[in-house]
């Protein structure tokens, strides 16, 4: 099956920073996610971004799908943006395929 | 518009019990899929239904199993339950079914434990 690989695992920053996270997917997909998890658990969609670029406040996405990559821009950091981030794809099996995640930890 | 709904939010078991989540979607989507997620194998598929049906099924035992009801609300069941079952549950519902969903929306999830 697809394989989604993120990186990188874990990000420690200063409140004010920039950070670049990144996922690679083995296959070509239909459906592309970030998510936010928050401390109690819950996925927070940031964007569905299959192709193309897309920017939501501070946050930016951008899926090259032919590279099979995808670049979640996080600018100007703040202590609330701590937690995992997650990249998720949809391929050919239908399935939503999770990547590990990277923890990001934004010290204040 | 009100999101995705789980119940129960925790829940403690014991081995060889069974358990029901329950999950709501948000009103008007279709599909419902569930996740487990524990912290040596991450997130996982564990099958989604789509108006009754299951349509897509993970890697799972035949102890897992699930349903979907006519509202569209899902349940999961997880029978002979074992230690390795602590996870936490999520749930996703989308407009549509399978790879072209669009967007899906996640529950808070069930935080299960097994003792």
């Amino acid at each position: 099956g697809i394989q989604v690989e993120q990186s990188p695992p874990d990000l420690i920053l200063q409140e004010g920073a920039n950070s670049t996270l990144r996922c690679n997917f083995s296959d070509s997909v239909n459906n592309l996610q970030w998510f936010h998890q928050n401390p109690w658990g819950q996925l927070i969609n940031l964007f569905y971004i299959p192709s193309g670029t897309k920017q939501n406040g501070r946050l930016s996405a951008t899926t090259v799908a032919t590279e099979r990559y995808s670049l979640l821009y996080i600018s100007s950091s703040q202590t609330t943006d701590s937690g995992v981030y997650f990249c998720a794809v949809t391929g050919g099996s239908e399935k939503l395929v999770f990547g590990k995640g990277t923890k990001l930890t934004v010290n204040p | 518009k009100a999101g995705v709904t789980q119940t129960p939010r925790y829940l403690i078991k014991t081995r060889g019990q069974q358990v029901t989540l329950s999950c709501s979607p948000i009103s008007g989507h279709r599909s419902v899929s569930w996740y487990q997620q524990t912290p040596g194998q991450g997130l996982q598929f564990l099958f989604e239904y789509f108006s009754e049906t299951q349509r897509n099924k993970g890697n799972f035992p035949g102890r897992f199993s699930g349903r979907q009801f006519s509202n569209s609300r899902s349940e999961m069941n997880v029978s002979t339950l074992e230690l390795g079952d602590s996870a936490l549950y999520l749930c996703a519902s989308s407009r549509l079914a399978g790879g072209k969903t669009g967007e899906l929306f996640f529950g808070e999830g069930s935080r299960l434990t097994v003792l």
